[in-house]
C-alpha cells in the first residue's frame, strides 16, 4: 500500500510570490490533514478535510492560504502571496474513517519544506 | 489551550545507554497518547500509542511508553539505545472529547544523538 505523498520535497520562494503544495493521501482515507512545523517550534495543525469537505480550518494562520481537496482524493495547499515567516516544513497525514477520527492513527507524509526568501 | 511539553531538546546518548524522554500534557480529560519518530531525511512514523487500557505499551523497535494519569504524562523509554535511533521524537495528544475534530497537539520535539 502506497503512503502518503507530498510533493515537491523543496520550495524555494521570493516573498509575494505564489507556491502551491499537494498531498496525495493513502488511497482511501477519509481524513486529510494538514500540519506545519516552523523552525525550532512545535509542528502545529493547520486544517482538517473529511472526503472533500473542510471540516476543522481552526489552524490556519490567514486568509492567505487556501486549501481544497478535490474529489475527496488529492489535497493542494496554496499560500498566496507569501511571506516570510510561512516558511517551515508542511505535513499532510491521513487516517481511514471519519467515524473514527478520534480513535484512528495518522499516517504522516514526509513533508513539504518551504522557503520564502 | 492545550498544551504538551517535552523536556528535553537535545539528548545525547552513548549506545547501550537507558532512555527516558519526558512527556507532558495539560488537560483534563481523555485523552489519546503518541510517540512519533523522524529518522534523518525520514517521514514521521508511529512508534507507539495509547488510547486506554494497559498504560504501559510496548512499541516498535524495542521502546515502550507509560502513561501516568496523575501525572498528565507519556514518558518514553528504552533500556539500551542503538546508533540507528538518532532521531527526532515528537510526543503528541488527541483530544477525544468536546470539539474535537481529532487533529493532533505535538510537543516540540526532542532530538537523540546516539554515539557510536
Amino acid at each position: 500500500e502506497a503512503g502518503v505523498t507530498q510533493f515537491p520535497s523543496h520550495s524555494v520562494i521570493e516573498k509575494g510570490q505564489t507556491v502551491t503544495l499537494r498531498c496525495d493521501p493513502i488511497s482511501g482515507h477519509d481524513n486529510l490533514y494538514w500540519y506545519r512545523r516552523v523552525m525550532g517550534k512545535e509542528i502545529k495543525f493547520l486544517l482538517h478535510f473529511v472526503k472533500e469537505s473542510k471540516q476543522d480550518e481552526s489552524g490556519m494562520p490567514n486568509n492567505r492560504f487556501l486549501a481544497e481537496r478535490t474529489g475527496g482524493t488529492y489535497s493542494t495547499l496554496k499560500v498566496q502571496p507569501a511571506e516570510l515567516e510561512d516558511s517551515g516544513v508542511y505535513f499532510c497525514a491521513s487516517s481511514p474513517y471519519w467515524a473514527a477520527r478520534r480513535t484512528d492513527t495518522q499516517y504522516f507524509g514526509p513533508g513539504t519544506r518551504l522557503t520564502v526568501l | 489551550a492545550q498544551s504538551v511539553s517535552q523536556h528535553n531538546h537535545h539528548v545525547i546518548l552513548s549506545e547501550a545507554a537507558s532512555l527516558e524522554l519526558g512527556c507532558n500534557y495539560s488537560y483534563g480529560g481523555t485523552v489519546n497518547l503518541f510517540w512519533y519518530v523522524q529518522y534523518p531525511g525520514q517521514h514521521l512514523q508511529l512508534l507507539l500509542k495509547y488510547f486506554s487500557g494497559d498504560p504501559l505499551v510496548k512499541g516498535i523497535k524495542g521502546f515502550e511508553a507509560e502513561f501516568i494519569k496523575s501525572k498528565f504524562s507519556f514518558n518514553l523509554r528504552k533500556p539500551s539505545v542503538q546508533w540507528s535511533d538518532t532521531a527526532e521524537y515528537f510526543c503528541a495528544v488527541r483530544l477525544t472529547e468536546g470539539g474535537s475534530q481529532g487533529n493532533l497537539i505535538f510537543g516540540k520535539g526532542t532530538k537523540l544523538s546516539v554515539k557510536p
